[in-house]
């Protein structure tokens, strides 16, 4: 599975939209890109996932370069409760479900 | 989002004792679930693949035999922690698929072995 490259920590102000960039630049034509996201001492939580469309829902959305080579989770209201380690994962069909999870990116937001 | 229960959620146990962490999913089958670890201030790490009805798959460097795992039902996998050591001590985590591929994850059990 390609690798992903986060910045280790972004701020944000409550109720600004948090924008969280991900570069996945060695993705392939199979491979989804995954957005999970961890609050302390919990166990992750799915946000969205998508393939090379834009992709919405109640959560977030997840806009993706039209060369797939990188990506972007926007929270569009913050809240102080959305402060946690997101994390971006690339998956293929031959991955079967496994992801492999890197640093991530930790994500403060403050009133 | 679907539901996946862990039990129990923390648990303190001497050296040399066995520990056996329950994962269930409770409103979906999943015929795959997964068993991760993660070390304070680190990130998750894959340990198994655990797939109903069959034997588990683990992960290079982890021990079969010191980490059994158990996937009975469509809803239910056992992580069993034999001969816990303190090095052992971690947050375990597992994670049911679902029919899109997203994995939902547990809450967690925390280990202390002391």
């Amino acid at each position: 599975d390609a690798k992903t490259t986060q910045p280790p920590s972004m701020d944000c102000a409550e109720g600004r939209a948090a924008n969280l960039p991900c570069n996945h630049s060695t993705i392939s034509g199979n491979e989804y890109v995954y957005w999970y996201r961890q609050i302390h001492s919990q166990g992750p939580q799915y946000i969205i996932h998508g393939l090379k469309n834009n992709e919405t829902n109640e959560m977030a959305s997840l806009i993706i370069t039209e060369d797939r080579k990188s990506s972007t989770l926007i929270l569009p209201h913050a809240t102080l409760r959305d402060t946690a380690v997101y994390y971006c994962i690339v998956i293929g069909g031959t991955s079967y479900g496994k992801l492999t999870f890197g640093q991530g990116t930790i994500l403060t937001v403050h009133p | 989002g679907a539901v996946v229960s862990q039990h129990p959620s923390r648990v303190i146990c001497k050296s040399g004792t066995s520990v056996k962490i329950e994962c269930r999913s409770l409103d979906f089958q999943a015929t795959t679930m997964f068993w991760y670890r993660q070390f304070p201030k680190q990130s998750l790490m894959l340990m198994a693949t655990s797939n109903e009805g069959s034997k588990a798959t683990y992960e290079q460097g982890v021990e079969k035999d010191k980490f059994l795992i158990n996937h009975a039902s469509l809803t239910l996998s056992t992580l069993t922690v034999t001969s816990a050591h303190p090095e052992d001590s971690s947050f375990y985590i597992c994670s049911a698929r679902g029919k899109l591929n997203e994995q939902f994850f547990g809450p967690g059990t925390r280990l202390t072995v002391l």
